[in-house]
């Protein structure tokens, strides 16, 4: 089955203690993504991959870092996570990137808690 | 100015009801445009893409005026399990992003 696979769906972790979301995806998609969703503020573009070791920052990259060293897998690393921090995150990949008449398909997302 | 604006909603419909939702962006060098469904706490899903002639899937049709910038969705006989968010999104050309709309949320009565 075509997919993307977050992990872990749920995480609730202190102020400053790193941690890494991961996402793989089974699709041989070169174009990977990570969105934060805030109530009021919809989808936000946190960083994306155009291919193996291409990445860039999206609208809120902030506090955020990301690596593509193989292209299934698309991790998100917050190295000091504050609370700000905590939302609902979602991993994306797509054949051809943001013009894809497919789309995107999701991971199933992680909500991260950060007191 | 947001990207993309939307009606939160919410819309309460009985079922076999036509509803429609609406949205406009900002940006006149938007290119592509979708529409996404997302249920309660899962992840989005593409319903439908946009094309500038308009386009039908079954029960939804999508149409774009890009003169006034806005985007439609229109639901005929409305279904239960058509409760969900609808999100309007946009692209650049060119572009890297996917613009999201916070959604419309829509719930069936039956």
């Amino acid at each position: 089955e075509a997919q993307v696979t977050q992990n872990p769906r749920y995480l609730i972790t202190v102020t400053g203690k790193k941690l890494t979301v991961t996402c793989s995806q089974n699709m041989n998609h070169e174009y990977m993504s990570w969105y934060r969703q805030d109530p009021g503020l919809g989808l936000r573009q946190i960083y994306y991959s155009m291919n193996v070791e291409v990445t860039d920052k999206g609208d809120v990259p902030e506090g955020y870092k990301v690596s593509r060293k193989e292209k299934r897998n698309f991790p998100l690393i917050l190295e000091s996570p504050s609370p700000n921090q905590t939302s609902l995150y979602f991993c994306a990949s797509s054949f051809r990137g943001a013009q894809s008449a497919y789309g995107y398909t999701f991971g199933s997302g992680t909500r991260l808690t950060v007191v | 100015r947001k990207e993309v604006e939307q009606d939160p909603g919410p819309f309460n419909v009985p079922e076999g009801a036509t509803v429609a939702f609406n949205c406009t962006y900002s940006n006149s060098a938007s290119q592509s445009f979708f529409w996404y469904r997302q249920d309660c706490r899962k992840e989005p899903k593409l319903l439908m893409s946009v094309y500038s002639s308009g386009n039908e899937d079954g029960r939804f049709t999508a149409q774009l005026n890009r003169a006034s910038q806005y985007i439609s969705l229109l639901i005929r006989d409305s279904k239960l399990s058509d409760s969900a968010t609808y999100l309007c999104v946009v692209s650049q050309t060119g572009a890297n992003n996917l613009f999201f709309g916070t959604g419309t949320r829509l719930t069936v009565i039956p």
